[in-house]
């Protein structure tokens, strides 16, 4: 069972305000991701870290930032949202080393409405 | 363009029957192959995976074939149930790779019918 937590699970928030999707988990894992999905199409990494001050940008480009302080701790913030903002954002996390350690475990996603 | 293709949106079965999901890659780079079942609402959970060493990998119902030569991997359910109805994401990674995170098809949609 993965311990990997977001919070919130749903927010509908108005043009222009700054917002930041937590997430966290337990599993002592180094290895951090965020990723987007609009339904029906496939995840897109966006940003991941390999540790504690980590960050790099995925394959999608994102208007968002990320910061990775504690090991179990890697927030996302959007410092003015829009519509277009508007998608799911799922954290996943993993561990370094054999092929099974390297499998990515999904938190529940926050959901995200910018209007 | 897209290095994980999973060409069926959607997919029918019966109760207790198998279900098959298919999946193919471009990127040959690619030794390490997973398959994720997503609820509406809700994160992919992890299900089983392949290294491209291996041509099979079997977990309880579950199993995954690999055939590198095609650039396709599938994944059987038997029997199926109706849990097993969601949609199904194959992703793809290059061990020890620069970008750690995972390619994902956009998914097929598993319906389980009674």
């Amino acid at each position: 069972e993965a311990d990997i937590y977001q919070t919130p699970r749903y927010l509908v928030i108005g043009t222009g305000k700054k917002i930041t999707l937590e997430c966290s988990q337990t599993m002592g894992h180094d290895k951090m991701y965020w990723y987007q999905q609009d339904p029906g199409m496939e995840l897109h990494l966006i940003h991941y870290s390999y540790g504690v001050n980590s960050t790099e940008k995925g394959d999608l480009s994102s208007e968002s930032t990320v910061s990775r302080i504690r090991t179990e701790h890697f927030p996302l913030t959007l410092e003015s949202a829009r519509p277009s903002h508007t998608s799911q954002y799922l954290c996943a996390s993993s561990l370094s080393g054999h092929p099974i350690q390297e499998t990515q475990y999904f938190g529940p996603g926050t959901r995200l409405l910018v209007l | 363009d897209q290095q994980v293709k999973q060409n069926s949106p959607s997919l029918s079965v019966q109760e207790g029957r198998i279900s098959i999901l298919n999946c193919d890659y471009t990127n040959s780079m690619f030794d390490y192959f997973l398959w994720y079942k997503k609820y509406p609402a809700e994160g992919p959970t992890f299900l089983i995976s392949i290294s491209s060493i291996k041509d099979k990998n079997e977990d309880g119902r579950f199993t995954v074939f690999l055939n590198k030569s095609a650039k396709h991997l599938s994944l059987h359910i038997v029997p199926s149930q109706p849990g097993d109805s969601a949609v199904y994401f194959c992703a793809a990674s290059v061990l020890g790779g620069g970008a750690d995170g995972l390619t994902f098809g956009k998914g097929t949609h598993l319906i389980i019918q009674p």
